[in-house]
């Protein structure tokens, strides 16, 4: 079966510090979306996206927060300046025109 | 705001019996609902999903059951394996075509054991 992928699967950074959060959807999936879950929390809807616009964002994607399909392929996540409140799993996932989502295996963010 | 609730963090049955894991919501214009398997260090996998014109779906040991009017939903897995020991999420959307976002509940912790 098709997958996401997404990378790196780790990242630590330092509060302040930009970071990308890169994933790969299912090729022929129009429709994106990052979520986030916080250490022993539900996962929460961050953004979704279709046609190189967002569709959807929750309050927690402030203007911090941004999202960019920089080519055929790739679909990223970039956090401006890193709080301690980030530290999280970020999940991407891709769809048909349809409910299910398939999710990719997150990029576990550590904000020190 | 907890639109979809899984009221139980953890659940423990013997191999071979059922698993029953329950979901309650509070939006009614839901009308689509998801169960996610997820593993630890591993996304959120789909496991089955309901309509809600429909009240039943089934899919080899997993059946989903919708009560409507009582805003609940039910994830039966039989018989239960230790395979099936991970965490599962109960999600729902007011899908209406496009890149409706999924909202989770927190997810109740299954172990199976031999």
């Amino acid at each position: 079966e098709p997958e996401v992928t997404q990378t790196p699967s780790h990242q630590v950074t330092q509060m302040g510090q930009e970071v990308i959060l890169r994933c790969v959807p299912i090729s022929n999936h129009l429709y994106f979306y990052w979520y986030r879950q916080i250490l022993g929390q539900k996962v929460e809807f961050l953004v979704s996206f279709y046609n190189n616009e967002i569709s959807e964002k929750s309050e927690i994607f402030d203007d911090q927060f941004s999202v960019e399909r920089p080519d055929g392929s790739n679909f990223t996540l970039k956090i401006r300046s890193t709080k301690l409140e980030d530290s999280a799993m970020y999940f991407c996932a891709s769809s048909e025109p349809a409910p299910r989502q398939y999710f990719g295996p997150g990029t576990r963010l550590t904000v020190t | 705001d907890q639109q979809v609730k899984q009221n139980s963090p953890s659940l423990s049955v013997q191999e071979g019996r059922i698993s029953i894991l329950n979901c309650d919501y509070t939006n009614s214009m839901f009308d689509y609902f998801l169960w996610y398997k997820k593993y630890p260090a591993e996304g959120p996998t789909f496991l089955i999903s309901i309509s809600s014109i429909k009240d039943k779906n089934e899919d080899g040991r997993f059946t989903v059951f919708l009560n409507k009017s009582a805003k609940h939903l039910s994830l039966h897995i039989v018989p239960s394996q230790p395979g099936d020991s991970a965490v599962y999420f109960c999600a729902a959307t007011t899908w209406e075509g496009g890149s409706e976002k999924l909202v989770f509940g927190k997810g109740t912790k299954l172990t199976v054991n031999p």
